[in-house]
């Protein structure tokens, strides 16, 4: 079992949609969680962390539930710029290691 | 603030020749750092991490190798490239909030 799922997508919405993607961890010892943004061709950027009692930013919502093991983000009201792919990251403390789904696909059209 | 430094950013090598890629940081003390390839169209596979000087943890069997000669440097290298170490590689240090990246380096072994 990989130790970060993602599913691969790809996602088509149209513009103003919402949208919502899943990710399941396998080390119940996992400690922080990301969700990066990658563009084509180019390196991931941080999106946002990921809090216990979930958090938000203008159109993103990130929640965490440890018991189940899995994250998600939601987006509201999807822009064109949106479109990207969005990686799931997993990070344990006791080992220092950061571990990144294969990422969800996200394709906005007008 | 802390930026992150990865050279060069394409890089077109013939099989059985050396490799060695160097990233930097800056503005920071004791990262942790990371080295990530990413094959076409597939997600980040960790390679290296190294937590301190001289300490390098490799995740995966290869023929890849890493060395942290001072705090912020790390470098990746290889006696003898082979076909299938083509790909993007990504250097990343991590704090607290998350994991940044440097812009990458796409290798393309012909």
């Amino acid at each position: 079992r990989k130790e970060v799922e993602q599913d691969p997508g790809p996602f088509n919405v149209p513009e103003g949609a919402t949208v919502a993607f899943n990710c399941t961890y396998s080390n119940s010892a996992s400690q922080s969680f990301f969700w990066y943004r990658q563009d084509c061709r180019k390196e991931p950027k941080l999106l946002m962390s990921v809090y216990s009692s979930g958090n938000e930013d203008g159109r993103f919502t990130a929640q965490l539930n440890r018991a189940s093991q899995y994250i998600s983000l939601l987006i509201r009201d999807s822009k064109l710029s949106d479109s990207a792919t969005y990686l799931c990251v997993v990070n344990s403390l006791h080992t220092d290691k950061l571990i990144f789904g294969t990422g969800t696909r996200l394709q906005v059209f007008p | 603030s802390q930026t992150i430094h990865q050279w060069p950013a394409t890089l077109v090598q013939p099989v059985g020749s050396p490799l060695s890629l160097e990233c930097t940081v800056e503005g920071t003390s004791n990262p942790n750092l990371y080295w990530y390839r990413q094959a076409a169209g597939r997600g980040l596979q960790l390679l290296f991490y190294s937590v301190g000087i001289g300490q390098i943890s490799s995740e995966v069997p290869q023929n890849l190798s890493a060395s942290r000669p001072q705090d912020r440097q790390f470098i990746l290298s290889s006696k003898k490239l082979l076909l299938s170490d083509s790909g993007f590689y990504l250097c990343a240090w991590m704090w607290g909030i998350g994991a940044f990246f440097g812009q990458g380096t796409r290798l393309t072994v012909v």
